[in-house]
């Protein structure tokens, strides 16, 4: 158990327009959900966290109306890069934590956006 | 704050060698250490865990040992393989908060 997934798994959008990533806890549910980008080459930098029915609370230098993330339920979070630019290129990693416990974090298989 | 130094790559070895990924912590508290693996163009998987001192992970001939004294979680293998060629992170867990190292490329040469 203890599955995650994300949706897509690549994207190719236009500068300009925004693209929505999906991450689903597929058997199990999350309290709490996080999302990381990871720049090539290095580490994971967490961008926010997100609780099922209240707003996310964003890592300082993340900008939140550039990155919106809503959770909408205990199995699935979203993602929205906003008039998306080449420099949000990156690998987004979704992370969740299981309502029942124990506090360790799955992760997803990951996104890769690329901005045009 | 907390955080996680870990050994910097890239590191190369040849099939059977012996592998050290070195990793230490800095926490406030008691934290769970971790090893993570990391394939070309995918997300983490777990390695390893351990959760209080002393305790060993283990896992597809891994291990790491969770050492209060040294703040260490160093992660071992006695005989790679090529397979085991991708990016390692260590981190650290307190509460929900997650700190992962910069990560250490290996590649295994056959």
């Amino acid at each position: 158990g203890a599955v995650v997934s994300q949706h897509p798994s690549r994207v190719i959008c236009k500068s300009g327009t925004s693209v929505k990533i999906e991450c689903r806890s597929l058997d199990f549910q999350a309290t709490t959900m996080f999302w990381y980008r990871q720049f090539p080459k290095q580490s994971l930098m967490l961008m926010a966290t997100s609780n099922e029915g209240s707003k996310a609370t964003y890592e300082q230098g993340v900008e939140k109306d550039k990155f919106l993330i809503n959770h909408a339920s205990l199995t699935l979070s979203t993602l929205t890069v906003t008039s998306a630019h080449p420099e949000d290129s990156s690998f987004y990693i979704c992370s969740a934590i299981r309502l029942a416990g124990p506090y360790e974090q799955y992760f997803g298989p990951g996104t890769r956006l690329t901005v045009t | 704050g907390d955080s996680v130094t870990q050994m910097e790559g890239p590191v190369t070895l040849s099939e059977e060698a012996f592998l050290t990924i070195n990793c230490t912590y800095t926490a406030t508290g008691y934290p769970s250490l971790f090893w993570y693996v990391q394939y070309p163009g995918e997300g983490l998987q777990l390695l390893l865990k351990a959760t209080k001192a002393d305790d060993k992970g283990s896992n597809k001939g891994f291990e790491a040992t969770y050492r209060k004294e040294t703040t260490s979680f160093h992660l071992e293998k006695g005989s790679v393989q090529v397979s085991d060629s991708a990016v390692y992170f260590c981190a650290l867990q307190l509460d929900n908060d997650m700190r992962f190292g910069a990560g250490t490329r290996l590649t295994v040469k056959p």
